[in-house]
């Protein structure tokens, strides 16, 4: 099956620094990749779509110069949270969208918490 | 624009009954796909149930069924014969034609009792 990893898994960061997750497609290229964030007990919010090569696409209200997203290649792509605050705290979730597998299924990672002291 | 609605912030189900989640959805697409996902506590988003907006029949995987009434646009997930390990956060999710986003909805708790 296809499998998206995400690294960390979680990590702790003091305010005011900047901190990289890394989205991997282990046995697949990935066309597009998406970043989600998910508070406690809430539904997933989109914050960006992105295509290998380009710009990512940011969803209204997110700050595209605080959440960098690079997808340098069709394996990876990384959301740089730059400057956190405790308020980014939070539980990040990227997928892969595919043409080599099932035309319609995202493939998620399995997140990454963010706590910002 | 798309909307996806789930009413039920959360459900308790006996263990070896059956369970349907409700979902209903909005969308100006003539073409789209629905989609059931379980989260556990390890946050990890499980893949459950597709189902295409032209597709004749109900989807079905093992012991998961949707039960998708285009006309009222709904589509809700049956469970049949639940688990403990069932417990978990449900999404109902939608994409349109245009556009590979996923819309969520705001999801529902399954606690399975045993």
């Amino acid at each position: 099956g296809a499998v998206v990893s995400q690294h960390p898994s979680w990590v702790i960061c003091k305010s005011g620094t900047s901190v990289k997750i890394e989205c991997r497609s282990l046995d697949f290229q990935a066309t597009t990749m998406f970043w989600y964030r998910q508070f406690p007990k809430q539904s997933l919010m989109l914050m960006a779509t992105s295509n290998e090569g380009s710009k990512a696409t940011y969803e209204q209200g997110v700050e595209k110069d605080k959440f960098l997203i690079n997808h340098a290649s069709l394996t990876l792509s990384t959301l740089t949270v730059t400057s956190a605050h405790p308020e980014d705290s939070s539980f990040y979730i990227c997928s892969a969208l595919t043409t080599e597998l099932s035309s319609y299924e995202q493939y998620f990672g399995p997140g990454t918490r963010l706590t910002v002291t | 624009a798309q909307k996806i609605t789930q009413t039920q912030p959360g459900m308790f189900v006996q263990e070896k009954e059956a369970v349907t989640l409700d979902c209903t959805y909005d969308t100006s697409d003539p073409s789209y796909g629905l989609f059931w996902y379980k989260q556990p506590s390890s946050g990890e988003m499980i893949f459950l149930i597709y189902q295409g907006s032209y597709d004749q029949q109900n989807a079905t995987e093992g012991r998961y069924s949707l039960n998708f009434q285009k006309a009222r646009k709904s589509a809700n997930l049956v469970i049949s014969a639940s688990q403990l390990g069932d417990s978990a956060m449900y999404f109902c999710a939608m994409r349109g034609r245009y556009g590979n986003k996923l819309v969520f909805g705001a999801g529902t708790i399954l606690r399975v009792k045993s």
